[in-house]
């Protein structure tokens, strides 16, 4: 079946830089994308969408980016904090058509001091 | 997750027990999902209800599991003769009910069968 993120990375990174974490899909027909971020022992929390008429989307210090070329979305987090430890998943949809949600199995951001 | 209650949060069971999980979304949402999540892993989907429609049940990994949705809210998964390997996280998650498919989580009930 179709497939986003295969692996489980980890990502250190120093407390007030950006992070980038990145997220490969394989169904070329999505058009939806999400990004959640899952804390210890809490189920997965929204963070930012975007839809595949655009390249861009920023939110509140994150930024995700699409490019339909290569099949790539990535999230950047500016001046990451000890709370955005977490480990994010993206997920794929195909407006309209498919109620589901393909997950990928995530990426854990890991916060230095 | 704002919105969701599950229940219980934490589950011991022994091997061959019939568990009971239970999420009590928000009303009004008429989309409905459980997931399965095991230690490190992405989400797994099991179920799907949305209003009236007959749920999709395509992700249940076997006959032991089932699932109801009462009144068009609360929803139970039920998992019989559990097995070592049905231990997990077991989330629901409401939403999707619109043209994009955001979805809102529970806490998810974390299930041990020993």
């Amino acid at each position: 079946g179709e497939s986003v993120g295969l692996h489980l990375p980890t990502l250190s990174v120093q407390e007030g830089d950006n992070s980038i974490i990145n997220c490969a899909y394989s169904n070329s027909a999505s058009d939806y994308f999400i990004w959640y971020k899952q804390e210890s022992g809490k189920g997965p929390q929204f963070i930012i969408d975007i839809r595949s008429n655009m390249d861009k989307r920023q939110g509140q210090r994150v930024t995700v980016l699409l490019n339909k070329t290569v099949k790539h979305l990535s999230l950047q987090i500016a001046a990451t904090q000890p709370g955005d430890s977490a480990v994010y998943f993206c997920a794929e949809n195909i407006q309209d058509s498919n109620y589901q949600l393909i997950w990928g199995a995530g990426t854990k951001l890991i916060i230095k001091p | 997750g704002a919105g969701v209650s599950q229940s219980p949060s934490n589950k011991v069971t022994e091997k061959g027990k019939d568990v009971e999980l239970r999420c009590d979304p928000i009303s009004g949402h008429t989309a409905l999902y459980w997931y399965r999540q095991s230690l490190g892993q992405g989400l797994e989907f099991l179920i799907y209800f949305q209003g009236n429609s007959a749920p999709d049940k395509s992700g249940l990994p076997s006959d032991r599991f089932s699932a109801e949705r009462t009144g068009g809210s609360v929803s139970t998964l039920t998992i019989q003769r559990t097995q070592q390997e049905d231990s997990a996280v077991y989330l629901c998650a409401w939403g999707g009910d619109g043209s994009y498919n955001e979805q809102f989580f529970g806490p998810g009930t974390r299930l041990t069968v020993l």
